[in-house]
């Protein structure tokens, strides 16, 4: 089973709202990851959370914060968002992660995020 | 720094004629290589992955890709296309024993036409 799901589907949400997006895997996988896809564009590579130690990109913004509850969860706080920040957010999950790991990472559908 | 270029915006191409959508990176080291498929408003599927060794490297769906270390290339291919494998492809680069995450190319749409 490579399935990773992601809740909600879609959010839509004012700028002062506080609001979280849910990524659960049960592969037993150690790494876990959120990308952001703008319309027409790659998927670009947020936050990654492996050995149990969290590493952000440098250009995301305070207004995101992630959180792993336990192994199999990563949660995505959003605070204060701009509307720059709809798209589409991808979680993945990988089993080991790490600078050696020639691990897949397998992709949840995703959750659709329109700021108003 | 790492870095994936995909030519193509688009590629068109007849049900049954063979397909290639093109792919090449830049990585300081050794890459590992990966293609996945997006299909509308979905998440990305993984199709196949160069880790090392063989340099053809056979996916899901019948596709396959080529690595080639010279021109740091990594086609990917289908011998007969589908309808049905119309949908933007991606390739995505890591280098071994660097920053964990993928680097994604901007993305291929492939058409197949009946």
């Amino acid at each position: 089973d490579t399935e990773v799901t992601q809740t909600p589907k879609h959010l839509v949400m004012g700028m002062t709202n506080k609001k979280s997006l849910k990524c659960e895997q049960h592969m037993g996988h150690r790494a876990m990851y959120w990308y952001k896809q703008k319309a027409k564009k790659p998927p670009e590579l947020m936050f990654v959370y492996s050995y149990e130690k969290l590493s952000i990109n440098e250009s995301v913004p305070s207004r995101f914060s992630p959180e792993c509850p336990n192994s199999s969860l990563l949660n995505l706080h959003l605070h204060a968002l701009q509307p720059e920040d709809s798209a589409l957010y991808l979680c993945a999950s990988s089993p080991w992660g790490g600078a050696s790991s020639s691990d897949t990472q397998y992709f949840g559908p995703g959750t659709r995020l329109t700021v108003l | 720094a790492q870095s994936v270029a995909q030519p193509e915006d688009q590629v068109n191409v007849a049900e049954g004629n063979p397909l290639t959508v093109k792919c090449t990176y830049s990585v300081s080291g050794n890459p590992y290589l990966f293609w996945y498929v997006q299909y509308p408003n979905r998440g990305l599927q993984f199709l196949l992955k160069y880790i090392t060794g063989d340099n053809l490297v056979k996916g899901s769906y019948g596709f396959e890709a080529e690595f080639n270390k010279s021109q740091t290339s990594f086609h990917l291919k289908k011998p007969s296309a589908l309808v049905s494998d119309s949908a933007l492809y991606f390739c995505a680069v890591r280098e071994q024993g660097g920053a964990d995450g993928l680097t994604f190319g901007k993305g291929t749409h492939l058409i197949i036409q009946p």
